[in-house]
């Protein structure tokens, strides 16, 4: 069946550096990928989504390129903040009705 | 204001419980699904809603079965509460097929079963 994967569960950085969390996708269908964020007691929001191989998506200083070739949609920032600190989801749609979320990859950004 | 709006926010209960999720949204979004947060886990989902009494299991529903009557609510009932059920639970909705539009999620409902 159609899998997501986000190989880290926590990432630390101190503000100002880059980031970038994985992103892996497994799926018969030609697919939609999405990132959502989820702050602290909030509701996941969408942050990003694509269907177009290599075209670079942008939204809030984030931004991912979805790689067909490699099956990645992999998320990225020049430069977090404090306010970035939240749980991400990577998630796999096929433009049916399900939606397929990986575990989730919690970013601490400290001072 | 598009919104979805889930009830109670907290919710506490006993082995053996019934226990009814509540969830609403203004949007007239056709598509609503529930999903349930553990932690290193993501988000599983337990059903989907294609419409009004029209609804297909996801990936975990054992233990848990929905009701919608209007195009606006979407409930999920657990008969007779189980330990492992203790979760947070993530109602949604979407315009149309999920898979391809944005989710529209709720703040989620934190059940503890004891």
């Amino acid at each position: 069946g159609d899998s997501v994967t986000q190989t880290e569960g926590l990432v630390t950085l101190t503000k100002g550096l880059p980031v970038m969390l994985n992103c892996t996708y497994q799926t018969t269908y030609s697919p939609f990928l999405f990132w959502y964020v989820q702050h602290l007691n909030e509701a996941p929001k969408l942050l990003l989504k694509s269907s177009t191989d290599n075209k670079r998506t942008e939204h809030q200083g984030f931004y991912a390129t979805l790689h067909k070739s490699s099956s990645s949609f992999h998320l990225q920032k020049s430069s977090v903040q404090l306010s970035d600190s939240a749980l991400y989801f990577c998630a796999s749609g096929t433009g049916g009705y399900k939606v397929v979320f990986g575990s989730g990859t919690r970013l601490l950004v400290s001072p | 204001d598009m919104k979805v709006t889930q009830m109670p926010r907290y919710l506490i209960k006993r082995m053996g419980e019934n226990v009814l999720l509540e969830c609403g949204q203004d949007m007239s979004h056709e598509t609503m699904y529930w999903y349930r947060q553990d932690p290193g886990l993501g988000l599983q989902l337990i059903y989907i809603s294609y419409d009004v009494d029209s609804n297909s299991e996801g990936d975990i529903p054992k233990g848990y079965r929905v009701s919608r009557k209007k195009r606006e609510h979407f409930s999920l009932i657990l008969d007779s509460a189980k330990t492992n059920q203790t979760s947070v639970y993530f109602c949604a909705s979407s315009p149309g097929q999920g898979g391809a539009e944005t989710l529209y999620f709720g703040s989620g409902t934190r059940l503890t079963v004891l």
